[in-house]
């Protein structure tokens, strides 16, 4: 069975730093594209990061490239979101999701999600 | 960037037949996936590659395209169906390639 569980968020203040992990078990993690995939509360789903199963290749939304870092441990089957300088419109779920390809990129298996609030 | 929209809301009566539209730009060159979320869970993929189930949803979701529309349908709806659902494409050849639509909540009367 596919199993996707985030954890590491919390509450952090403005400006701050926080890294969100997703521990992948019930399938060979490291030949899968992952991705990040975050909610705002009462908000729609906003696609912000992918990874390759190699780490090879790498995407951000604009809305986080230079503040947010996406790296994978194949060995540990782990994947991370490493998040620095917070604002308050970061607050939202964070979700894990494992990325399939058939004629196109989409996401099959998705984690429970880590809510990440930011304020002081 | 690339835009999806999609309708807010939908109602229908149970029984019916719920449609959610999704447009986008030449949304005909592009494959189009579906998400449902219900209330304090997790998004669960629907539709793949615009028409594609996957295994454990059922015959009544279909999806479909026609020029720059893709369309999820839920036939013979049920309260259980009573969700928000997502269009999603990926453009490739964009530095930020994932992209989803605002979502369209779907209310069974």
């Amino acid at each position: 069975e596919v199993q996707l569980v985030e954890s590491g968020g919390g509450l952090v203040q403005p400006g701050g730093s926080l890294r969100l992990s997703c521990a992948a078990s019930g399938f060979p993690f490291s030949t899968f594209i992952m991705n990040w995939v975050r909610q705002a509360p009462g908000k729609g789903l906003e696609w912000i990061s992918y990874i390759r199963s190699d780490s090879t290749t790498i995407y951000y939304a604009d809305s986080v490239k230079g503040r947010f870092t996406i790296s994978r441990d194949n060995a540990k089957n782990l994947l991370y979101l490493q998040m620095n300088s917070l604002r308050a419109e970061d607050t939202a779920v964070y979700y894990c999701a494992r990325g399939r390809v058939a004629s196109s990129h989409y996401f099959d298996y998705w984690g429970q999600g880590s809510l990440v609030t930011v304020s002081s | 960037s690339y835009v999806l929209t999609q309708s807010p809301s939908v109602s229908v009566a149970p029984g019916q037949a719920a449609r959610i539209t999704c447009g986008g730009n030449n949304i005909g060159s592009k494959r189009v996936h579906w998400y449902q979320q219900k209330p304090g869970q997790a998004p669960v993929l629907v539709v793949h590659d615009d028409s594609d189930r996957p295994s454990g949803i059922p015959e009544r979701v279909s999806g479909s395209k026609s020029g720059n529309t893709a369309t999820l349908t839920i036939s013979r709806v049920e309260a259980g169906d009573e969700a928000d659902y997502y269009c999603q494409v990926w453009d490739s050849g964009s530095d930020h390639p994932g992209v989803f639509g605002g979502g369209t909540k779907v209310t069974v009367l």
